[in-house]
């Protein structure tokens, strides 16, 4: 069985300060996918990042960074002077091999401060 | 652009009234889902189409029905709506693989029951 555990539920900073929000995931697949999602309070989900478990190099993009690490079954996000827009509900997702289905972490929601 | 268009955003449907909820896409997806959000709570897994053969997850109820009439379109049933449904349902489609390439998701449908 495929989990993903983000054990903060909720972290509030002020605008400039960075950021990071945890990710632990547990799968017996040999192939996986790692995902991160962004839910404002809209309701959608928008995509972050895909990664496969083959790849352990750490990804920057922009204001955002994101550290895959395989020896600790960790995929942490990283927000470098976070601004308010920012404000949201983070998902961390699992995908397993040729599977359809994604499991979701139970979310972190961010409130950046002015 | 491409897109997952779900109809309508905020739905208001009466206990026990059935009720449908729209998904399109214009990706040409192989595969399209239905997930259901509570609130404060991850995405969860409902079933999915690939093409036109529909896989069930376990644990949905059997008040959730779905129906795929083209590649195009995918509806969700519920039989007789009950409080506990109330909830954000987001439609996502992929390309056949699954999560090798990653899901997009609809803004979602927001279903009150009253």
């Amino acid at each position: 069985a495929q989990k993903v555990t983000q054990a903060q539920t909720e972290i509030s900073v002020v605008e400039k300060e960075d950021v990071t929000l945890d990710c632990v995931y547990e799968t017996r697949d040999t192939t996986y996918y790692l995902f991160w999602y962004k839910q404002p309070p809209s309701g959608e989900l928008v995509f972050l990042i895909r990664r496969n478990s083959f790849d352990e190099q750490n990804e920057i993009s922009g204001r955002y960074s994101w550290n895959f690490q395989k020896s600790t079954s960790s995929f942490n996000f990283t927000i470098t002077a976070s601004q308010v827009v920012d404000s949201a509900v983070y998902f961390c997702a699992l995908g397993g091999g040729s599977n359809y289905k994604l499991t979701f972490g139970k979310g972190t929601l961010l409130t950046v401060n002015p | 652009d491409a897109m997952v268009i779900q109809n309508p955003r905020y739905q208001v449907t009466q206990f026990g009234k059935p009720v449908t909820l729209s998904c399109s896409q214009t990706l040409n997806h192989n595969v399209m889902y239905w997930y259901q959000q509570k609130s404060s709570q991850a995405p969860k897994l409902l079933f999915h189409y690939y093409d036109k053969d529909f896989n069930n997850e376990a644990d949905t109820p059997d008040n959730f029905q779905s129906r795929r009439p083209n590649t195009s379109f995918c509806f969700l049933d519920i039989r007789s709506p009950g409080l506990g449904d109330a909830a954000m349902y987001l439609c996502a489609t992929s390309r056949a693989g699954g999560v090798n390439y990653g899901y997009t998701f609809g803004s979602g449908t927001r279903l009150t029951v009253v």
